[in-house]
């Protein structure tokens, strides 16, 4: 039962775009830094963000993030067939002293 | 560039202790400016953050609350890895385990390639 909700699913059409969201609380998102994952089908989860809005060398800027209050949300443009995936949200939650991840998004490019 | 090597058995019998053992290569695990996690992941729990183990100048640990009684997460410095041992399992703890390295501000950069563990007997 994770902390941090987000939608089930999202799907959009090739070079449409997508957000995800990931909703939290002051404790968690309020407080904290927010990170993203992206885990292709039967791989292990990639980092796709991290410090709420910044891409690590090698992920397009194509992927956005942002952050407002007890909310995150993870942006695709130029959505690709490759970008089906299962993305999830990830921060600290400083009331738990624990990680907590999102329920996790998946992205179905239709 | 820093790599993650997990080992360990794929079947524990309910009851038993899971161990799951993560060599790290291209950093320390008594770096100072890296955590080092275990995370699993089954269809029922998604993705499920379990602890981490690091080093500012003494060693902390953090363990989810869902586990926290009993989990134990250990540094080796002398073979430069981290440990995961998880006791008392039971079918609910079948899942995919991952070692991973890093933050939740800089995010969790480096992750092992997952362990399968089944708990039956």
């Amino acid at each position: 039962q994770s902390v941090l909700t987000q939608p089930p699913s999202v799907s959009a059409a090739p070079g449409q775009k997508v957000t995800i969201s990931c909703s939290g609380s002051s404790s968690n998102i309020g407080k904290n830094y927010v990170s993203w994952y992206q885990q292709l089908p039967g791989t292990v989860p990639k980092f796709l963000i991290y410090d709420n809005n910044k891409r690590p060398s090698g992920i397009p800027d194509r992927f956005s993030g942002s952050k407002s209050g007890t909310s995150a949300t993870l942006g695709i443009t130029g959505l690709q067939t490759g970008d089906e995936a299962d993305y999830y949200c990830g921060t600290w939650d400083s009331s738990l002293s624990a990680g907590v991840f999102g329920t996790g998004t998946k992205v179905t490019v239709l | 560039q820093v790599q993650l090597q997990q080992s360990g058995p794929g079947l524990v019998k309910p009851s038993q202790t899971l161990s799951l053992t993560c060599a790290i290569s291209g950093d320390s695990v008594s770096s100072n400016s890296a955590a080092w996690n275990w995370i699993r992941q089954s269809p029922s729990r998604g993705l499920e953050w379990l602890g981490r183990t690091y080093y500012k100048s003494k060693w902390s640990n953090n363990y989810a609350l869902s586990v926290k009684s009993r989990i134990t997460i250990n540094p080796d410095t002398s073979k430069n890895q981290f440990s995961l041992q998880l006791n008392s399992v039971t079918p609910e703890d079948t899942a995919v385990y991952y070692c991973a390295m890093g933050d939740w501000r800089y995010g969790l950069d480096v992750w092992g390639q997952g362990t399968t563990v089944t708990v039956s007997s």
